[in-house]
């Protein structure tokens, strides 16, 4: 069965650094989604992307973030300046088509600032 | 205020039991209520989807149950397996698009031998 695959499934980083958090959606899907889960605490919509552009983005997704699809497959959430703060857990997600059909969600980056 | 409560924060049960999880929401207007599961350290993967026609979906074990007047919704595990220990996750639409999905804190179940 199609999964939805991230890289890496754990990223240590230093404050103020860069990371690049990276999806393959399943492959005949059109919309996609990056999530947050803060340890603890509740799954958390950032952005959603379709037909290579943003359609829709929560608070959190501020002027650190930004997301990109550079090429048929890989769909990347880019988080620029890290903060302790941004220590989580990254879902992407996708979804073939109409509102009603399912996220399906990858098994997630775990990403710890220090 | 859109939101959505799950209870209990979590619950320990004996290998072929059954139990109930429960939802409680206030999101408006009301578009469809999910239950995922979700592995520790893996995401979430859907049980059920209900709109708001629909009173209750069984997967397999899983039956979820959804009363629209008073906007709650239960999953029901049937004879629980270790493989079931997980957190469980109801997510309910507000409408089309992603912002629209409020998510609730989880039901962490545990099934012991």
């Amino acid at each position: 069965e199609p999964e939805v695959t991230q890289t890496p499934s754990h990223q240590v980083t230093q404050m103020g650094q860069e990371v690049i958090l990276r999806c393959v959606p399943i492959s005949n899907h059109l919309y996609f989604y990056w999530y947050r889960q803060i340890l603890g605490q509740k799954v958390e919509f950032l952005v959603s992307f379709y037909n290579n552009e943003i359609s829709e983005k929560s608070e959190i997704f501020d002027d650190q973030f930004s997301v990109e699809r550079p090429d048929g497959s890989n769909f990347t959430l880019k988080i620029r300046s890290t903060k302790l703060e941004d220590s989580a857990m990254y879902f992407c997600a996708s979804r073939p088509t109409s509102v009603q059909e399912t996220q399906y969600f990858g098994p997630g980056t775990r990403l710890l600032v220090l | 205020k859109n939101q959505v409560e799950q209870s209990p924060q979590s619950l320990i049960i004996l290998e072929g039991k059954n139990c109930t999880l429960q939802c409680n929401y206030t999101v408006s207007p009301f578009s469809n209520l999910r239950w995922y599961k979700q592995d520790t350290g893996r995401g979430p993967v859907s049980l059920t989807i209900m709109t708001f026609s629909e009173n209750t979906k069984s997967n397999g074990r899983y039956t979820a149950t959804l009363d629209a007047d008073t906007k709650q919704s239960s999953l029901h595990i049937t004879a629980s397996q270790l493989s079931d220990s997980a957190s469980y996750i109801c997510v309910v639409s507000a409408g089309t698009g992603a912002n629209n999905l409020f998510f609730g804190t989880g039901t962490r179940l545990t099934v012991i031998p």
